[in-house]
């Protein structure tokens, strides 16, 4: 059971920021903020993730409310090859402390 | 560093086949995971592993699949007898163990298609 709400769709014009919300209200005070992406046909692949703080890696940056209820992801200068599925996923704190994957933002980066 | 192999690839047979995959997760990492993709949906558990015990099998259809990572390594996903709506990706991914903080690596899949 996905605990967060993503819009389907997005676009973004290529060398521009794409920022993709991500909504998760019912978020426990340990559970942390996981975005990966799924390019077609192949594995996800993990970007960031974040408790409380925002976070920044090569790949993106991760922007987390003060309320943690939602966060954002920051592709910096989007290209072609970003085009992907993505996913959010807030990590339930129970046995195995397993991904409940959603349906994601499909985002597709226009030339 | 290598990351998560996964064979086949690719796999077509008919229903009431079996059919296994294997897996083998990134070196050092204690806690398998195998998840089944269907076609527009985000991928769903089946069943973890730390080391060689089962963490969690709920959302496994025990009547048809079965896992096991023997050694706390390597494992295989079987299914027999396959169905219609067994056809998906099989994703494998492993992680260095269960803590909220420990990021997921997943390998490339095995497509399944039943007829």
């Amino acid at each position: 059971d996905a605990k967060t709400t993503q819009p389907p769709s997005m676009d973004c014009a290529e060398g521009r920021a794409a920022n993709l919300p991500c909504n998760h209200s019912t978020i426990s005070g340990n559970e942390y903020v996981y975005w990966y992406r799924q390019i077609h046909s192949q594995g996800p692949q993990y970007i960031i993730h974040g408790l409380k703080n925002n976070e920044t890696n090569e790949m993106a940056s991760l922007i987390i409310t003060e309320d943690r209820k939602s966060s954002t992801l920051i592709l910096p200068h989007a290209t072609l090859r970003d085009t992907a599925v993505y996913y959010c996923i807030v990590r339930v704190a129970y046995t195995g402390n397993q991904f409940y994957f959603g349906t994601g933002t499909s985002l597709t980066v226009i030339p | 560093e290598a990351g998560v192999a996964q064979s086949p690839r690719y796999k077509i047979i008919e229903k009431r086949q079996s059919v296994a995959f294997w897996c083998n997760p990134i070196s050092g990492h204690a806690t398998l995971y195998w998840y089944q993709q269907i076609l527009g949906q985000g991928p769903k558990l089946l069943i973890q592993f730390q080391n060689n015990g089962v963490v969690d099998d709920s959302q496994l259809p025990k009547d048809r699949f079965s896992a096991e990572r023997l050694k706390g390594v390597d494992s295989t996903l079987k299914i027999q007898p396959a169905k219609l709506e067994d056809s998906a990706v099989y994703l494998c991914a492993s992680s260095r163990g269960q803590d909220l903080s420990y990021e997921q690596y997943f390998g490339p899949g095995t497509r399944l298609t039943v007829t």
